[in-house]
């Protein structure tokens, strides 16, 4: 079975610090497929990256970073220069491939709830 | 349009009402889900419907029934809840369930906060 493992329950940083959310997943499937959402008080969760098992490339989109490390089963998001906009909980997530052939739901891990203050 | 919609935004109910919660998309995605998530905890997975039919249900009691009446929407009746039932539902879509990544990108809806009396 899946696991998703969030160890940061709470980050608290100053406006402008960097700040690395980690993410720690388990799986027995070669195919599978990792994701990163914003869930912001208003409680909608917002899409912000995703990784199939196969790619590892880092990846960068503006302030925001992933390390994709499968010898450490990690998948680590960095926030360059935060703002208080970025406050929110993050949650990275893990889906597998269905048996059916297709995929599975999302399992989520517990959250990091990160917040910046000015 | 890229979003996907969710009515009511808050419900609340007793525990002897019947009432539905509505979910609609339209960006073509064929696969659609359910999650529940209570206060600080993540969503959970509750339903997958594919191709409008039911993929997975993760053992979620009767109570809640779901229903895929086309491609574009999703519905989740509930009857006889409990109190313990009061959280946030969120629905989502991805373009279909497959192999490939870009296909199990999960869309959200804003979610319907739900309260049992």
């Amino acid at each position: 079975a899946q696991k998703v493992t969030q160890a940061q329950t709470e980050i608290s940083v100053v406006e402008k610090e960097d700040v690395t959310l980690d993410c720690v997943y388990e799986t027995r499937d070669t195919t599978y497929y990792l994701f990163w959402y914003k869930q912001p008080p208003s409680g909608e969760l917002v899409f912000l990256i995703r990784r199939n098992s196969f790619d590892e490339q880092n990846e960068i989109s503006g302030r925001y970073s992933w390390n994709f490390q499968k010898s450490t089963s990690s998948f680590n998001f960095t926030i360059t220069a935060s703002q208080v906009v970025d406050s929110a909980v993050y949650f990275c997530a893990l889906s597998e491939v269905y048996s059916g052939g297709g995929a599975d739901g999302l399992t989520f891990g517990k959250g990091t709830h990160l917040i910046i203050q000015p | 349009d890229t979003e996907v919609t969710q009515t009511p935004k808050h419900l609340v109910m007793g525990m002897t009402n019947k009432k539905s919660l509505k979910c609609e998309q339209h960006m073509g995605h064929r696969a659609m889900y359910w999650y529940k998530q209570k206060a600080k905890k993540p969503p959970e997975l509750m339903f997958v419907y594919s191709y409008e039919k039911l993929s997975i249900n993760e053992s979620v009691p009767s109570r809640f029934s779901p229903e895929c009446p086309n491609s574009s929407l999703l519905n989740l009746h509930l009857h006889a809840l409990q109190p313990e039932d009061s959280a946030l539902y969120l629905c989502a879509s991805s373009p279909r369930q497959g192999r490939r990544a870009e296909y199990n990108e999960q869309f959200f809806g804003p979610g319907t906060r739900l309260t049992v009396l």
